[in-house]
């Protein structure tokens, strides 16, 4: 069945600095993908989106583009701030509305 | 508008206790699910419903039930708490577009069970 892999945390960053997080997916047919964010004490909420290949979603300084041929919806963001400090959720919508979350990765960032 | 609700935020239940956990939306969503989050586990599909009167087990469906009278209402059940239910419950609603589905969270509901 559809699957989302996203690497492990937590990472810890200090303010500034580059952010990636990867992300790998299993599906069959042409998924939607998402970012989802989570602040402390509060439900998920999208971040970005791409829909098909080589579509590039992008919010908040915050990017991820679609690649098809890895499987891979990487987030990126050039500077983060200890507002970004959050859980990141990559997640897939096969067929149909039913998503497919990953396990989280936990992004401290350091004054 | 208010979006997704959920009450209560927090609970503390006895084992074999029951009890319902309360989900509305006021966006006229199609879709309502049932998550439930674990450290290290993401978010795992409880139930779903794809319209009023009209339900389907996610992944892990066992000790919970659900109904969904109203477009608005998605309440979920605990029929006889474990404390293998101890957990952030999160209701989600969701419409059908052309090209995405977009989930919209409620705060979450935090219960354990003793």
């Amino acid at each position: 069945g559809d699957s989302v892999t996203q690497m492990e945390g937590p990472v810890t960053l200090s303010e500034e600095a580059f952010l990636t997080i990867n992300c790998t997916y299993t599906a069959t047919g042409y998924p939607s993908l998402f970012w989802y964010v989570q602040y402390p004490g509060e439900g998920l909420q999208l971040l970005l989106k791409a829909t098909k290949a080589d579509d590039k979603g992008s919010n908040k300084g915050f990017e991820a583009t679609y690649r098809k041929e890895t499987t891979s919806f990487h987030l990126e963001k050039g500077s983060v701030q200890v507002s970004d400090s959050a859980v990141y959720f990559c997640a897939l919508s096969g067929e149909g509305f039913k998503t497919i979350f990953g396990a989280g990765t936990r992004l401290f960032v350091k004054a | 508008n208010a979006g997704v609700t959920q009450t209560p935020k927090f609970q503390v239940l006895k084992t074999g206790q029951s009890m319902t956990l309360q989900c509305a939306q006021d966006m006229n969503h199609e879709y309502m699910s049932w998550y439930r989050q674990d450290p290290g586990m993401g978010l795992r599909l409880i139930h779903y419903s794809v319209g009023a009167g009209i339900t389907d087990q996610g992944e892990v469906p066992n000790g919970y039930n659900v109904s969904r009278s109203t477009t608005e209402d998605f309440p979920l059940r605990l029929l006889s708490a474990a404390p293998s239910q101890t957990s952030v419950y999160f209701c989600a609603s969701s419409y059908s577009r052309t090209d995405s589905y977009e989930q919209y969270f409620g705060p979450g509901t935090r219960l354990t069970v003793t």
